[in-house]
């Protein structure tokens, strides 16, 4: 069993929909959650970056971690085509320079 | 501009044939690290770098070797390449270990 796991997707969701992306994980060390955008042919690019339990939230993104299920969640407001992109979840305990990555979930938003 | 710049960006070479793809950081960044992306297996982590003449194996170093001799640099070295080792290549820098990292463009590395 893998130590994340991501809702592998495709995803397709219409223009100004709400979306929730989805991470589990399975090693209670970890303490900093982070999400990634991949653009096609293009290296990641941070998101979002979250420390420990609770919400962030910057612009239409909204980040959320629940320590006790071990479940992270991306939500994106009011999506946009050009929200389309693989989004990566990213988990580390902070001790170490360890970084271990979900495989991905592919977003399509149509007009 | 701050980036993270990778090179060559594609290569294809044959087995067995010593290569080393360079990756160069102008953030001042400590930590850096080197990472392939293959379908089905996600970003796994090769070899990382907390700073100067300190490097560590990743989830998948077999194969794969790197130094950090400056600051900026941190190149990967496949001594003998294999085709399993086809993959995209991507390095990584922060300041503070494996969070808010700046990825760079990408190698499509081919081995035949």
């Amino acid at each position: 069993q893998k130590e994340v796991e991501q809702d592998p997707g495709p995803l397709s969701v219409p223009e100004g929909a709400i979306v929730s992306l989805n991470c589990t994980y399975s090693n209670s060390a970890f303490q900093y959650f982070m999400w990634y955008r991949q653009y096609s042919r293009k290296g990641p690019e941070l998101l979002m970056y979250t420390y420990s339990s609770g919400n962030k939230e910057d612009g239409r993104f909204t980040a959320q971690v629940d320590k006790s299920s071990k479940y992270i969640s991306l939500f994106i407001r009011d999506s946009q085509p050009s929200d389309s992109a693989t989004y990566l979840c990213a988990m580390s305990d902070g001790n170490a320079g360890k970084s271990t990555f979900g495989d991905g979930t592919t977003l399509t938003v149509k007009p | 501009e701050a980036q993270v710049t990778q090179n060559p960006r594609y290569l294809i070479t044959v087995t067995g044939k010593k290569l080393t793809v360079t990756c160069s950081q102008n953030m001042n960044h400590e930590y850096m690290s080197w990472y392939r992306q293959d379908p089905g297996l996600g970003l796994r982590q090769i070899y990382y770098s907390m700073n100067v003449e300190v490097t560590d194996k990743g989830d998948v170093p077999e194969g794969y070797k790197v130094s950090r001799k400056e600051k900026r640099n941190f190149p990967l070295i496949l001594e003998s390449p294999s085709p399993n080792q086809t993959s995209l290549y991507f390095c990584a820098s922060s300041l503070y270990g494996p969070i808010e990292a700046f990825f760079g463009q990408g190698t499509r590395l081919t081995v035949v």
